[in-house]
């Protein structure tokens, strides 16, 4: 499985912005770059993801190097909520897993 | 859709019992798989099954470990005995798999196995 390396801790204040990142320079050309979070005491919960070009959706934004390297999710605006882990994964397009690596630790301060 | 369900929440029991946790997909997902999360080893994949067949449980730990699907809307893990190492939060989600691959995967809350 290809690897992907993320921070394993990061702060931010609320109501402000955040880039997550991660890296994945062993990327193939059918993978698909997941973005998974689990808040505390829940099961994880999909996010975004994305091939080549940038993501919106409702909860986040997905920036995808040009290379396809490196990407980052984009909390607009956090808020206490999004306090959380958040699984940066690659899956190929046949895979039918998700394999977990150990995430970010977002913290946001009030 | 409730989501996937998952039951117990909470489960105690002392080592050398059986125990089994179960789950209930989605409506409509043919993929169901189940993952084990400790502090020590993350989120682990340990079996899933597409359109109720086992397709890999290469994460499964050892022969204690068991997992069936009898139907589209069940599945239950299974430990037999259960050991102290086995305490751990249990998840299990579901997807549906198109020509263009799987879609995204839904999480039940968990249950917590205490094994003393």
């Amino acid at each position: 499985d290809a690897k992907t390396t993320q921070p394993n801790s990061m702060e931010s204040n609320e109501e402000e912005p955040v880039h997550l990142p991660c890296n994945h320079s062993t990327i193939s050309g059918t993978d698909y770059i997941h973005w998974y979070r689990q808040l505390p005491s829940q099961g994880p919960e999909y996010v975004i993801h994305g091939l080549t070009s940038n993501v919106n959706n409702r909860m986040a934004s997905l920036a995808i190097a040009e290379d396809r390297k490196s990407s980052t999710l984009i909390l607009h605006r956090a808020t206490l909520r999004d306090a959380a882990v958040y699984y940066c994964i690659l899956r190929d397009l046949g895979d039918d897993k998700i394999i977990f690596g150990k995430g970010t630790r977002l913290h946001i301060l009030p | 859709d409730a989501g996937v369900i998952q039951s117990p929440r909470h489960e105690v029991t002392e080592m050398g019992q059986e125990v089994t946790l179960r789950c209930k997909p989605i409506s409509g997902h043919d993929y169901l798989f189940w993952y084990r999360q400790t502090m020590m080893r993350g989120l682990e994949l340990l079996i899933y099954f597409n359109n109720n067949v086992p397709i890999d449980d290469s994460g499964m730990p050892e022969d204690r470990f068991s997992a069936k699907m009898p139907n589209a809307s069940f599945s239950t893990l299974k430990i037999q005995p259960s050991e102290p190492r086995d305490s751990a939060v249990y998840f299990c989600a579901s997807s549906f798999g198109t020509s263009e691959g799987n879609t995204e995967a839904f999480f039940g809350q968990g249950t917590r196995l205490t094994v003393v």
